[in-house]
């Protein structure tokens, strides 16, 4: 079937770049979705790509797609506090287009 | 533009309880979700509103949880009776997509802030 996965937890320092990565089985999906929840929180949109792109950037974010490879990656430049959360990648399925979600990265951040 | 609306935000219930959510979506949003989050785990859709009707309840455990979209705009998730597995943040989401496979705007869920069911 249909699968994400994610790696659970990623610890960086305050200033240096994160690069949160996903890997999925689903080579149809047409759109790939990183979503950040905060403590308590629900899940916000931070960015989403279309499958007929490689890259794209939106402020510190930058997200990459290796289709071949079936690999996302979400890089956020200046890592801050703030960024603390867990972070989701989602796609959405070829077949019925509900969203297929990973079990989520955990972002620590160091001072 | 408001957000998805969720309520209770917190409920702590005894198992074999009953409990009800009750979710806002965006307005103008014409699909709605209701997700189970687990601790340590991405959401489950539990089931998919289109409008007033149900699009997708495959993940349901119908024996126990029901919800309902009266008039295509609120909607509440009801578990009769608790168990203690049922433990988990309940997310309501919606999206504007009236048809299945639309755009990425359109197909763009957002979400409320949930409400954390404790079963004890």
């Amino acid at each position: 079937g249909e699968d994400v996965e994610q790696s659970l937890f990623l610890s960086v320092r305050e200033g240096d770049s994160s690069v949160i990565n996903c890997t999925y089985t689903d080579s149809s999906s047409t759109y790939l979705y990183w979503y950040k929840q905060e403590p308590g929180a629900g899940l916000q949109l931070l960015t989403y790509i279309f499958s007929n792109m490689d890259m794209k950037q939106d402020q510190r974010l930058t997200v990459l797609l290796n289709k071949k490879d079936k690999h996302l990656s979400l890089r956020i430049a200046d890592t801050q506090t703030g960024d603390s959360a867990i972070y989701f990648c989602a796609l959405r399925s070829s077949s019925n287009y509900q969203l297929i979600w990973g079990a989520g990265t955990k972002l620590i951040i160091k001072p | 533009e408001a957000g998805v609306a969720q309520s209770p935000r917190y409920k702590i219930i005894e198992k074999r309880q009953s409990v009800a959510f009750w979710c806002n979506p965006i307005s103008g949003h014409a699909t709605l979700y209701w997700y189970q989050q687990i601790l340590g785990q991405g959401p489950k859709l539990l089931i998919q509103f289109q409008n007033n009707g149900v699009v997708d309840d495959s993940q349901l455990p119908k024996d126990r949880f029901s919800a309902e979209r009266l008039k295509g705009v609120d909607s509440t998730l009801k578990i009769q009776p608790a168990k203690l597995e049922d433990s988990a943040v309940y997310l309501c989401a919606s999206t504007t997509s009236r048809l299945a496979g639309g755009d990425g705007d359109t197909d763009t869920q957002y979400f409320g802030p949930g409400t954390r069911l404790t079963v004890l």
